[in-house]
């Protein structure tokens, strides 16, 4: 069974702070996502990442793929109030666009 | 760029009836949809793919007469529930693949349809 697991589900982070949400999955796949998801409301595409060694950035996150290690990552950066949310990874092993979510991870900036 | 409406973005309904949600793309064509759903503070599962011209596949576990999905034209797919029962209240969201060159991946979500059964 393909699992797509994150680490870790919840994070509280001061604002200011650096941190690294993790994202292992359990086969092979080239194609990753990172989506963003506000309480009660639908998705917001973030990065695709479509090759090994992918990096994308856009603002304080940054993301970046590793397919050997079957690993994604997503980096953020002095971290503001503005980026609390819950953090998706998902991957789409058959190229089917078909996604596979992994569990979440909910971000709390504080001041 | 593309985008996905869903309709409608929320819907209260009695035990025993039927909802039916609606997802459209835009300003492109999708001849596949995918439907996921979400439970509170879960992440989502895909149910189903919808086809236009043919039968939706559904994923295992997913009752294909509960959840009747039909993809009447190339930006019109439907997700009707139908005897909806308390466990089935949860968050609808729908995707599509945009085709358009160059081919980036990318996948476009709609809004979402919160389905709340009493």
């Amino acid at each position: 069974e393909l699992k797509v697991e994150q680490n870790p589900l919840f994070l509280s982070m001061q604002e200011g702070k650096n941190y690294t949400i993790y994202c292992n999955y359990s086969t092979t796949s080239d194609r990753l996502y990172w989506y963003r998801q506000d309480p009660g409301k639908s998705l917001e595409s973030l990065f695709v990442l479509l090759s090994n060694g992918a990096v994308k950035q856009e603002g304080r996150l940054m993301a970046s793929l590793d397919t050997k290690a079957r690993l994604s990552t997503l980096h953020i950066t002095a971290a503001v109030h503005d980026l609390s949310a819950t953090y998706f990874c998902a991957v789409d092993p058959r190229r089917t666009d078909k996604l596979i979510f992994g569990t979440g991870t909910r971000l709390q900036v504080f001041p | 760029g593309a985008v996905v409406s869903q309709h409608p973005s929320w819907v209260i309904c009695k035990s025993g009836t039927s909802v039916k949600i609606e997802c459209r793309s835009l300003d492109f064509q999708a001849t596949t949809m995918f439907w996921y759903r979400q439970f509170p503070k879960q992440s989502l599962m895909l149910m189903a793919t919808s086809n236009e011209g043919s039968k939706a596949t559904y994923e295992q576990g997913v009752e294909k007469d509960k959840f009747l999905i039909n993809h009447a034209s190339l930006t019109l797919s439907t997700l009707t529930v139908t005897s909806a029962h308390p466990e089935d209240s949860s968050f609808y969201i729908c995707s599509a693949p945009a085709r358009e060159a160059p081919n980036t991946g990318e996948l476009f979500f709609g809004e979402g349809s919160r389905l709340t059964v009493l």
